[in-house]
């Protein structure tokens, strides 16, 4: 079956560490995002990627880095800059589409970050 | 930008029971996408059900529904017939219909199933 695998599940960080979580699906979706999740805070966007090798920020990129260097695989780095990253993050991906019609997201299972 | 008002952070309903969870949005666009998202404790999101803004008639799924009111920025969902596993953090959210795919979410309700 498709679908959108984040791993690992759980990932503890030391302060000053980068770590990356992975995002990978097979789908064959064009788009692909990282949310991150705090409590009451909704899903906020970090970063987006419409097509391979190229990406934009969204509304909290500092402190993150992405790479799309393939379709299938939309990694994000946690840096040692980003000063509260403790949060669930989710990735997402989505066909393109055409004027009019739209689809919602296909969401992974989701990374829970932890700085120890 | 647009923005997603959930305004009810928490809600319960009595299994079998209807409720209805708000949500309203401000876009200056014509033509846009509306969505609501189940989180359940599981933390998997599912789409639950989702309406263009061009059709005039409410978009319904089993027993959920909306009720889409275009001139009001208004996009609420009705859940009849309270399930347990209906419990959840609900999301509504915008997409643009326009190149722009990002997905704005409101910042949830959260729905408790009373037995």
């Amino acid at each position: 079956d498709g679908g959108i695998t984040q791993s690992p599940k759980y990932l503890f960080r030391k302060e000053g560490q980068n770590v990356t979580l992975s995002c990978e699906q097979n789908l064959n979706h064009d788009a692909m995002y990282w949310y991150r999740q705090d409590p009451g805070q909704g899903l906020r966007l970090i970063y987006y990627s419409q097509i391979v090798n190229d990406f934009q920020k969204g509304d909290i990129a500092e402190g993150y880095s992405v790479s799309r260097e393939k379709k299938e695989s939309f990694p994000l780095t946690v840096t040692s800059a980003q000063k509260n990253p403790t949060a669930f993050y989710l990735c997402a991906s989505t066909k393109d589409r055409g004027v009019w019609d739209a689809y919602g997201y296909t969401f992974g299972s989701g990374t829970r970050l932890t700085v120890v | 930008a647009q923005t997603v008002t959930q305004s009810q952070p928490e809600m319960s309903v009595q299994e079998a029971e209807t409720v209805t969870l708000s949500c309203t949005y401000d876009t200056s666009e014509s033509d846009y996408y509306l969505f609501w998202y189940k989180q359940p404790p599981s933390r998997q999101m599912i789409l639950v059900i989702r309406q263009e803004a061009y059709k005039q008639q409410n978009a319904t799924e089993n027993r959920f529904s909306v009720n889409f009111q275009k001139a009001a920025k208004s996009f609420s969902l009705k859940i009849s017939d309270s399930q347990l596993g209906d419990a959840a953090m609900y999301f509504c959210a915008y997409r643009s219909a326009g190149r722009d795919d990002k997905i704005i979410f409101g910042k949830g309700t959260r729905l408790h199933i009373l037995p």
